[in-house]
């Protein structure tokens, strides 16, 4: 079983941010926060993660709570190529187990 | 790089039939996995090869699902005879090696339909 809770879909307007929520509550001192995404008929892609401290690439921005409880992922200028399933992961590991993940539109 | 490369990218075949997946990973990438994708789930890790070793095959329904990667390179998953319940996206993936930090490589996959 998934051990993360995603909300099933969020809209974006274009241009903003969007912020994507995910919660880990259960997560083990070893275990690293993963994201990917899934365009439409593509295969997941990896976006970014992190342990401890929050995280930026190319993509995305990742903040984890200190707790590690939970953690947003950041797309700082949503576009329409951002319309994608995005998969919040937590393994200790290299081994993926995906949730349902978080359904993200980006409306023009 | 070249990417992950997966053939055939459809496939129909009737129940009961057999069919079998191909799939090249990214060249110098250790690690390969095949995923069952059912429509509107995320993906599931059906198996794991560390070279042509299996690391895990324990989400494999072994009565009908076999996968084999005899040179450490390609791989093929093949299903025989197909139910139903097979239908879905059959996803390979690769990653350098096993570390928690490698990030794994998607191909595009094969949509397998079973009537």
């Amino acid at each position: 079983d998934a051990k993360t809770t995603q909300p099933p879909s969020m809209d974006c307007a274009e241009g903003r941010a969007a912020n994507l929520p995910c919660n880990h509550s259960t997560i083990s001192g070893n275990e690293y926060v993963y994201w990917y995404r899934q365009i439409h008929s593509q295969g997941p892609q990896y976006i970014i993660h992190g342990l401890k401290n929050n995280e930026t690439n190319e993509m995305a921005s990742l903040i984890i709570t200190e707790d590690r409880k939970s953690s947003t992922l950041i797309l700082p200028h949503a576009t329409l190529r951002d319309t994608a399933v995005y998969y919040c992961i937590v393994n200790a590991g290299n081994m993926l187990t995906f949730g349902g993940g978080t359904r993200l539109m980006v409306k023009p | 790089e070249a990417g992950v490369a997966q053939s055939p990218r459809y496939k129909i075949i009737e129940k009961r039939q057999s069919v079998a997946f191909w799939c090249n990973p990214i060249s110098g990438h250790a690690t390969l996995y095949w995923y069952q994708q059912i429509l509107g789930q995320g993906p599931k890790l059906l198996i794991q090869f560390q070279n042509n070793g299996v690391v895990d095959d324990s989400q494999l329904p072994k009565d009908r699902f076999s996968a084999e990667r005899l040179k450490g390179v390609d791989s093929t998953l093949k299903i025989q005879p197909a139910k139903l319940e097979d239908s879905a996206v059959y996803l390979c993936a690769s990653s350098l090696d096993m570390s928690s930090y490698n990030e794994q490589f998607f191909g595009p996959g094969t949509r397998l339909t079973v009537l």
